[in-house]
């Protein structure tokens, strides 16, 4: 099946600082990938959604200076917290979608196995 | 707009017993609709989908859920509960007439079981 990863897979960072998590399609190329934030015992929230070689769409809400989101590939989309504060500690989901090829599921979504970010 | 309703942040069943989660959506578009698990600092895995073909779904561990127009829902269900059963579970609903487009996540209802 489609296979996403994500790395790391936990982080623990002092407050000032800037960590980047990858997100990546391992078998297929993913022309949608889409980051979420999950807080504890809560839902996903969706953060932004970007697609292969352009600027990412943000949802309302979202600070796009503090998330930034690249996906320079087909099969690699990164997110960077910039000057992270405690506020940021969550847990980040990625998901990948493919627009075509043989993991072509209409609007099915292949799920990272998520970041656990600290910030202290 | 779309949106999910999970009813119930919490389900606790016994081992054995049936397991049965409610969904309702809304949506101003035919839309299709999915089921996932997320198991403790894990991501999400797929349960079964709906997108168009029988009202009936059948998907993995045993699980099924049924698409029901008339009543907006697509409650969960498992005849017989594991105790490996115990996890999150999440509703959602995307847009089927886009290519990629935005899942709208419910809630999330926890599942428990009892020995």
């Amino acid at each position: 099946g489609a296979v996403v990863s994500q790395h790391p897979s936990w982080v623990i960072c002092k407050s000032g600082t800037s960590v980047k998590i990858e997100c990546r399609s391992l078998d297929f190329q993913a022309t949608t990938m889409f980051w979420y934030r999950q807080f504890p015992k809560q839902s996903l929230m969706l953060m932004a959604t970007s697609n292969e070689g352009s600027k990412a769409t943000y949802e309302q809400g979202v600070e796009k200076d503090k998330f930034l989101i690249n996906h320079a590939s087909l099969t690699l989309s990164t997110l960077t917290v910039t000057s992270a504060h405690p506020e940021d500690s969550s847990f980040y989901i990625c998901s990948a979608s493919s627009a075509g090829g043989r993991h072509r599921v209409v609007n099915e979504q292949f799920f990272g196995p998520g970041t656990r970010l600290t910030v202290l | 707009a779309q949106s999910v309703t999970q009813l119930g942040s919490h389900v606790s069943v016994s081992e054995g017993a049936l397991v049965l989660l409610r969904c309702n959506y809304s949506s101003s578009v035919p839309p299709y609709l999915f089921w996932y698990v997320q198991y403790p600092n894990q991501g999400l895995q797929l349960l079964l989908k709906y997108t168009s073909a029988a009202t009936l779904v059948k998907g993995i561990n045993g699980f099924e859920a049924e698409f029901k127009k008339s009543e907006t829902s697509f409650h969960l269900t498992k005849p017989s509960a594991h105790m490996s059963d115990a996890a999150e579970y999440f509703c959602a609903v995307s847009d089927r007439y886009s290519s990629a487009s935005k899942i709208i996540f419910g809630s999330g209802t926890r599942l428990s079981i009892r020995p």
